[in-house]
């Protein structure tokens, strides 16, 4: 089975721009979860879509945003680029999102750099 | 509230040794699970180990074991026979209605 796809593996924005990053789970999970990882902040959640449905959010702003398709892939969006905004973008899926019993497996990130 | 300590920032350990990571948890849900992921250089996490809140026997999975003390909050991971390749960052997570992560500890493996 193939693991988590993200694309692209890396990235280079200015301020201002917006960019839209992509993710495959893997073939059968319907959960996709975002994480944004900085040296400074660690591994913060961003949000969970199950079934094209955004079910948990993280405390973000709005500037950051994402949606599911309905074979399970997703995209994140981030307009309004600052330099706060580049870290390693990590993509998780899982067969349910059940938290409790369910295992996520990551992707191998995207690495976005903000200048 | 839901939080994941691990108060070890880095560790070293000598080739072939075992070592025990730490990871202390809060909650107050009744049914969570406690994972644990290795972070190499490369950034991708790799999933080791699971042990669910209601489990009784600790888990194992090849050279890994999760040392879970449900009454004390905490499930550590014990790496046997340390190899080079060990080296990368370890984060412990729970999963209940969301995941948390901990802060991770870097691992050392020295020859």
């Amino acid at each position: 089975k193939a693991g988590v796809t993200q694309t692209p593996r890396y990235l280079i924005k200015t301020r201002g721009q917006q960019v839209t990053l992509s993710c495959s789970p893997i073939s059968g999970h319907r959960s996709v979860s975002w994480y944004q990882q900085t040296p400074g902040q660690g591994l913060q959640f961003l949000f969970e879509y199950f079934s094209e449905t955004q079910r948990n959010k993280g405390n973000f702003p709005g500037r950051f945003s994402g949606r599911q398709f309905s074979n399970s892939r997703s995209e994140m969006n981030v307009s309004t680029l600052e330099l706060g905004d580049s870290a390693l973008y990590l993509c998780a899926s899982s067969l349910t999102g059940t938290g409790s019993t369910d295992t996520q497996y990551f992707g191998p990130g995207t690495r976005l750099t903000v200048l | 509230a839901q939080k994941i300590t691990q108060t070890q920032p880095g560790m070293f350990v000598q080739e072939k040794e075992a070592v025990t990571l730490d990871c202390t948890y809060d909650t107050s849900d009744p049914s969570y699970g406690l994972f644990w992921y290795k972070q190499p250089s490369s950034g991708e996490m790799i999933f080791l180990i699971y042990q669910g809140s209601y489990d009784q026997q600790n888990a194992t999975e090849g050279r890994y074991s999760l040392n879970f003390q449900k009454a004390r909050k905490s499930a550590n991971l014990v790496i046997s026979a340390s190899q080079l390749g060990d080296s990368a960052m370890y984060f412990c997570a729970m999963g209940s209605w969301q995941f948390y992560f901990g802060t991770g500890t870097s691992l050392t493996v020295i020859p």
